[in-house]
């Protein structure tokens, strides 16, 4: 099956400060989406991106399938932006996405 | 877009006993999913609920360890059966139509 490889695995910032992280993937893909879990579990749709650029506050997303990466930006982060980032991506026929690893965040006031 | 809401939030349980968890979605949808999301972990899916027949389940999960319930377009059950510790775990029913995937809040269960 596809695999999916998330980047960094762990992030520590300081309040203010911009990030990027990276989704990488081996195949094809329908769709890819990028997720907020937040420390209480829930998971927070961001990002429904297979392609192209899109920007939501201080949040925005590029996805180059043709390249099979996609990055997510976070600009001025806040201690709200806590949590880990998950990339899940579907391949083919498939409704069932398949999730990377995830990017631990931890942002210090 | 899809609401669902997912009941219990969480959960400590006695092992060897067993959970029910819900989920209502506000709108009807052909496929629904379960996962499981062990600590620190990412998200395996345990089974495709399919409504009117049984639910597929994925390689490493059993029927009667998580038996589920998809009694119309709109519900599910999930329940966790002869609990142990290493049930212990974050639980999410799932969402997907023909783009974006949608989750409950997740059960954080505990199992003592």
């Amino acid at each position: 099956g596809i695999q999916v490889e998330q980047s960094p695995p762990d992030l520590i910032l300081q309040e203010g400060a911009n990030s990027t992280l990276r989704c990488n993937f081996s195949d094809s893909v329908n769709n890819l989406q990028w997720f907020h879990q937040n420390p209480w579990g829930q998971l927070i749709n961001l990002f429904y991106i297979p392609s192209g650029t899109k920007q939501n506050g201080r949040l925005s997303a590029t996805t180059v399938a043709t390249e099979r990466y996609s990055l997510l930006y976070i600009s001025s982060s806040q201690t709200t932006d806590s949590g880990v980032y998950f990339c899940a991506v579907e391949t083919g026929g498939s409704y069932i996405p398949t999730f990377g690893r995830g990017t631990s965040l931890i942002v210090h006031p | 877009s899809a609401v669902i809401s997912q009941k219990p939030s969480r959960d400590i349980c006695q092992r060897g006993t067993s959970l029910t968890i819900q989920c209502q979605v506000d709108s009807q949808v052909t496929m629904m999913f379960w996962y499981r999301q062990q600590p620190g972990q990412s998200l395996t899916l345990i089974a495709t609920a399919n409504q009117g027949s049984e639910a597929t389940y994925e390689s490493g999960f059993v029927i009667d360890k998580f038996p589920i319930s998809r009694p119309n377009l709109t519900f599910s059950t999930l329940t966790v059966s002869n609990m142990s510790p290493e049930d212990s775990s974050i639980y999410l029913c799932s969402v997907s139509g023909y783009a974006e995937a949608f989750f409950g809040q997740g059960t954080r269960l505990t199992v003592v």
